[in-house]
């Protein structure tokens, strides 16, 4: 089973909501990984968690926070989000961030429209 | 940091051979070539990975030229569900992580 379940599907916010997006795999995978993609672009990476703990933060904005509960769980937070911030956001997972062969399995996304 | 350059779209016959090239020169000598791809309305999907050898799996080829500065994925016998956008990636070691590189990618589009 290589499978990374992202809920929900869809979400429409407006400017001043909170709303949260999980991301959730069982495959024993000890990294995980947030992804923004903007419409016809590659997916550009926002954070990196590690043993369920932060490793990477590619500058991304507060308004964006992320939360690792257990090895299993991915969240992330939304709060005061901006229309530039609308996009699809995908999480995967990998056994280990720092293993050489390091294949990343991705869920199918989050579209986010925010008005 | 390496970076890889792929042309932005390629037509494919049904049941022919698919090959999608792809440019690194900057690419360093422990840094692992891996393709991606993303089906419309799909998160990206593991196709295969190599550093220096050719490699095959039941989905792909990969063959990389001898002096590592580019690289092409084969798909044998393309099919309508092949349809999707290609993403050449280089995998860098940042600290101790490794973190993917992504390309444009290469919309490939297969005609019936």
């Amino acid at each position: 089973d290589t499978e990374v379940t992202q809920t929900p599907k869809h979400l429409v916010m407006g400017m001043t909501n909170k709303k949260s997006l999980k991301c959730e795999q069982h495959m024993g995978h000890r990294a995980m990984y947030w992804y923004k993609q903007k419409a016809k672009k590659p997916p550009e990476l926002m954070f990196v968690y590690s043993y369920e703990k932060l490793s990477i933060n590619e500058s991304v904005p507060s308004r964006f926070s992320p939360e690792c509960p257990n090895s299993s769980l991915l969240n992330l937070h939304l709060h005061a989000l901006q229309p530039e911030d609308s996009a699809l956001y995908l999480c995967a997972s990998s056994q280990l961030a720092g293993l050489a062969k390091n294949i990343q399995y991705f869920g199918a996304g989050t579209r986010l429209s925010v008005l | 940091d390496a970076k890889t350059t792929q042309p932005p779209s390629m037509d494919c016959a049904e049941g022919r051979a698919a090959n999608l090239p792809c440019n690194h020169s900057t690419i360093s000598g422990n840094e692992y070539v891996y393709w991606y791809r993303q089906i419309h309305s799909q998160g990206p999907q593991y196709i295969i990975h190599g550093l220096k050898n050719n490699e095959t799996n039941e989905m792909a080829s990969l063959i990389i030229t001898e002096d590592r500065k580019s690289s092409t994925l084969i798909l044998p016998h393309a099919t309508l569900r092949d349809t999707a956008v290609y993403y050449c990636i280089v995998r860098l070691k940042m600290d101790s992580n490794y973190q993917l590189i992504w390309g444009a990618g290469t919309k490939l589009i297969i005609k019936p």
